[in-house]
């Protein structure tokens, strides 16, 4: 099984669409959780961390279910600028950070 | 704002050669990191670093890798003796606190590699 595993899309929504990614992971003594933006050929940019209350900033919103080790991210009324590669992330380290990226889900929003 | 900055955004290079790649963190930060990312696929943590110490290493970070701080400012990743396979962007990323923190990793650009 793969360590972080996310559907690679292309997810293909118009503007103003509400769409759901969902990430599952492997390693159940992981720390933390994220999702990540990567825009084509750019670096990984945090979007936001994943707490276990669940999470929301604005028009995305996280969720961990640690039992499933499942994550999801809800984006709320897509923005054309919201077309890109999300990146769910899981910390393993237990001193350092150790980040393992899934493979990303491409969205892409359209008018 | 802050950021991390990498030279040079390209890199060509025989196979056989040593290359050097080059990242100035974020000049508060304490925690430094190379992931690596070959075309097409995942995002890979290499290693990090603190306190001029590798504090984590992964399987791809063999003994032809080799960090370095060499002055308060540069952290350096060498690739002693290039490979195809070593072809891919190289990011180089820092933060402020440790692991357990929901602490951000600020990613810098990139390095693209080629080896030809």
């Amino acid at each position: 099984r793969k360590e972080v595993e996310q559907d690679p899309g292309p997810f293909n929504v118009p503007e103003g669409a509400t769409v759901a990614f969902n990430c599952t992971y492997s390693n159940s003594a992981s720390q933390s959780f994220f999702w990540y933006r990567q825009d084509c050929r750019k670096e990984p940019k945090l979007l936001m961390s994943v707490y276990s209350s669940g999470n929301e900033d604005g028009r995305f919103t996280a969720q961990l279910n640690r039992a499933s080790q499942y994550i999801s991210l809800l984006i709320r009324d897509s923005k054309l600028s919201d077309s890109a590669t999300y990146l769910c992330v899981v910390n393993i380290g237990t001193g350092f950070q150790k980040l393992v990226f899934g493979t990303g889900t491409r969205l892409l929003v359209s008018p | 704002e802050p950021e991390v900055t990498q030279t040079p955004s390209h890199q060509v290079t025989q196979m056989g050669q040593e290359v050097i790649l080059h990242c100035v963190p974020i000049s508060n930060h304490l925690y430094f990191y190379w992931y690596r990312q070959i075309l097409g696929q995942k995002v890979e943590f290499l290693v990090s670093f603190y306190n001029n110490e590798i504090s984590e290493k992964s399987e791809i970070f063999d003994d032809q890798f080799s960090v370095e701080r060499p002055d308060g400012s540069n952290f350096t990743l060498k690739i002693r003796s290039t490979k195809l396979e070593d072809s891919a962007m190289y990011f180089c990323a820092s933060s402020l606190l440790a692991a357990w923190a929901f602490n951000e990793q600020f990613f810098g650009p990139g390095t693209r590699l080629t080896v030809l």
